[in-house]
């Protein structure tokens, strides 16, 4: 079955713009998870959405939304953006979540350059 | 919060030799996983492992919870083993809802 897909892959933008992010898990999986990637704080938990509803949160600003739809795709958005936004933005997919031992699978990741 | 940490944090390995990865977590956990990361960025789950050992080819790895630790071993490398390896163990917070947090990686480079 196909597995995460995440778009665009590589994007370049200016500070002050916003910029979405798509993912669609694998079929029947209901949780997408998406994290951030930087060489210096490495991998960091931005939000869960599971059946449309934002279930857990990171640490970051407002800035930083999600959403999720009824096929279970999921957006993310970055509003104003900030030259250390630039990194990996990784979205991770299972049947139920970490909560309950799920195995996760990643998406191969957007790299957003904000120049 | 929990502390994820991983050692050692290079490797570098001549194809055909072995290898171990430790991955120590700071308080008790019931969702450990292990991910390489390949060159292009993504991520690949290589183990579920809560506790106990499992086997997948040239790879295995075993999770002591009580200890709070777990290993991954790579026997026999090849150059597409190179990459970052993560451990990710999964924290609950006060939504009662558990994350992931992954430790700092092992980048292992494995020459021909």
């Amino acid at each position: 079955k196909a597995g995460v897909t995440q778009t665009p892959r590589y994007l370049i933008k200016t500070r002050g713009q916003q910029v979405t992010l798509s993912c669609s898990p694998i079929s029947g999986h209901r949780s997408v998870s998406w994290y951030q990637q930087t060489p210096g704080q490495g991998l960091q938990f931005l939000f869960e959405y599971f059946s449309e509803t934002q279930r857990n949160k990171g640490n970051f600003p407002g800035r930083f939304s999600g959403r999720q739809f009824s096929n279970s795709r999921s957006e993310m958005n970055v509003s104003t953006l900030e030259l250390g936004d630039s990194a990996l933005y990784l979205c991770a997919s299972s049947f139920a979540g970490p909560s309950y031992g799920n195995t996760i699978y990643f998406g191969e990741g957007s790299w957003l350059t904000v120049v | 919060g929990i502390q994820v940490e991983q050692s050692p944090p290079d490797l570098i390995l001549q194809e055909g030799a072995n290898s171990t990865l430790r991955c120590n977590f700071s308080d008790s956990v019931n969702n450990l996983q292990w991910f390489h990361q390949n060159p292009w960025g993504q991520l690949i789950n290589l183990f579920y492992i809560p506790s106990g050992t499992k086997q997948n080819g040239r790879l295995s790895a075993t999770t002591v919870a009580t200890e709070r630790y777990s290993l991954l071993y790579i026997s026999s490398s090849q150059t597409t083993d190179s990459g970052v390896y993560f451990c990710a163990v999964a924290e609950r917070d006060d939504t009662g809802f558990q994350k992931l947090v992954f430790g700092t990686g092992t980048r292992l480079l494995v020459s021909p």
